[in-house]
């Protein structure tokens, strides 16, 4: 099984709508979630980090954690088309050192 | 530096030969990773370095790949008789201390024919 799991899309969205990407995670004991970003050819660069269950807003950006749930999300409010990249969910490990990737939600948002 | 610095950005090479991979952290960071992205395979974790020492080398994928650490700075990977299956983008992240936020290089992509 998968350690994290994402949807890998392609997700599309007007401009100016809401993108709402969501992420599962295996391991109980992690504690530390991570949203990057990646532009094709280009490396991740981090969002939002979340680290305690509810929201946490940050601009557009809202991350959502449910630990119950094992579930982690992303809404980009406003979608602008330079947000159309591919957006990787991590979550650090429970003996805290490597983060485990899903593989990467595609978001398109077309103007 | 300002960010994560690796070289080369590419790399290609034939098959059964070694490669080197440098990583430079930012300054003063004191944990460094390694991670590599394949095509359909999404970043997988390699090695995990605090200063020069690596607790957690659980990703290396063969004996084929080790890294080390001097000076708790600079790192590099090596991979020893590549093959074909070893050609992904490998990228390099380092954080203040461990379980703190990774900061990413921009990676190297290495192309074994």
């Amino acid at each position: 099984q998968k350690e994290v799991e994402q949807n890998s899309g392609p997700l599309s969205v007007p401009e100016g709508a809401i993108a709402s990407l969501n992420c599962t995670y295996s391991d109980r004991g992690s504690q530390s979630f991570f949203w990057y970003r990646q532009y094709s050819g280009k490396s991740p660069e981090l969002i939002m980090s979340i680290y305690s269950n509810g929201d946490k807003e940050d601009g557009r950006f809202t991350a959502q954690l449910n630990k119950a749930s094992q579930y982690v999300s992303l809404l980009i409010r406003d979608s602008q088309p330079s947000d159309s990249a591919t957006y990787l969910c991590a979550a650090l490990r429970q003996a805290g050192t490597a983060l485990i990737f899903g593989k990467g939600t595609t978001l398109s948002v077309s103007s | 530096g300002a960010g994560v610095s690796q070289s080369p950005s590419n790399k290609v090479t034939e098959k059964g030969k070694d490669v080197e991979l440098r990583c430079d952290p930012i300054s003063g960071h004191t944990a460094l990773y390694w991670y590599r992205q394949s095509l359909g395979q999404g970043l997988e974790f390699l090695i995990y370095f605090q200063g020069n020492s690596a607790p957690d080398k659980s990703g290396l994928p063969s004996d084929r790949f080790s890294a080390e650490r001097t000076g708790g700075s600079v790192s590099t990977l090596t991979i020893q008789r590549t093959q074909q299956e070893d050609s992904a983008v490998y990228l390099c992240a380092s954080s203040l201390e461990v379980k703190n936020i990774q900061y990413f290089g921009a990676g190297t992509r290495l192309s074994v024919l």
